[in-house]
């Protein structure tokens, strides 16, 4: 079991530029969430999958914000246009069905925009 | 909706203190409770979990239990050390099977 990896572990970009992130959950989890941590403020809820299917997004989750989760594996996190508000660390998590949520994190994308 | 309300920080011990984090939550029905820990540089990583009233969950010398009637989830350790020092997060999960965690803003614990 490598646990919960997330790829790059950090970006830099410039504002108007498009970023993607990779998330690779743990191998027999169906569940994969996205969530978003600022600081000094607990993550927040982005969107999740269970298998290949988007179940569920935040209303945080604006149009310049996609997710992707092709065949049920790993999962790509696309920002468009980005902002400087944007800046934050992305986490990544997943879960089994019947694991009463228990969700396990990876160490997180940490996004600077200038 | 569902919130979590925990105790601002940072909070400042000497090793081998008592430990109190307090957590309160606001959620319909029967959610379940967690506490996440983050040591610096690194990701979340579940600390312990209670699923119903009553239950008391624990881990390395950590404990909490899960209180309905005044809808809270206190963290507790009998006697600190240095390596505990962390950022703690309380969380929620609602009682549907597909809900998502709902966080606290977090504590920070710092031993000396």
């Amino acid at each position: 079991d490598t646990g919960v990896s997330q790829d790059p572990r950090h970006k830099i970009t410039k504002r108007g530029q498009n970023v993607t992130f990779r998330c690779d959950p743990i191998s027999e989890h169906n569940r994969l969430y996205w969530y978003r941590q600022t600081l000094g403020q607990g993550p927040e809820f982005l969107t999740y999958f269970q298998n290949e299917a988007q179940l569920e997004k935040s209303r945080l989750l604006s149009d310049r914000f996609s997710a992707e989760r092709p065949k049920g594996s790993f999962s790509t996190l696309e920002i468009q246009r980005t902002e400087q508000g944007d800046s934050a660390m992305y986490l990544c998590a997943s879960s089994l069905r019947l694991a009463d949520n228990e969700q396990f994190f990876g160490p997180g994308t940490r996004l600077t925009v200038l | 909706g569902n919130s979590v309300t925990q105790m601002e920080g940072p909070v400042t011990l000497s090793e081998e203190a008592f430990l109190t984090i307090n957590c309160t939550y606001t959620a319909t029905g029967y959610p379940s409770l967690f506490w996440y820990v983050q040591y610096p540089g690194e990701g979340l990583q579940l600390l312990l979990k209670a699923t119903k009233a009553d239950d008391k969950g624990s881990n390395k010398g950590f404990e909490a239990t899960y209180r309905k009637e005044t809808t809270s989830f206190h963290l507790e350790k009998g006697s600190v050390q240095v390596s505990d020092s962390a950022v703690y997060f309380c969380a929620l999960s609602g009682d549907s099977g597909y809900s998502t965690l709902t966080f606290g803003k977090g504590t920070m614990l710092l031993v000396s």
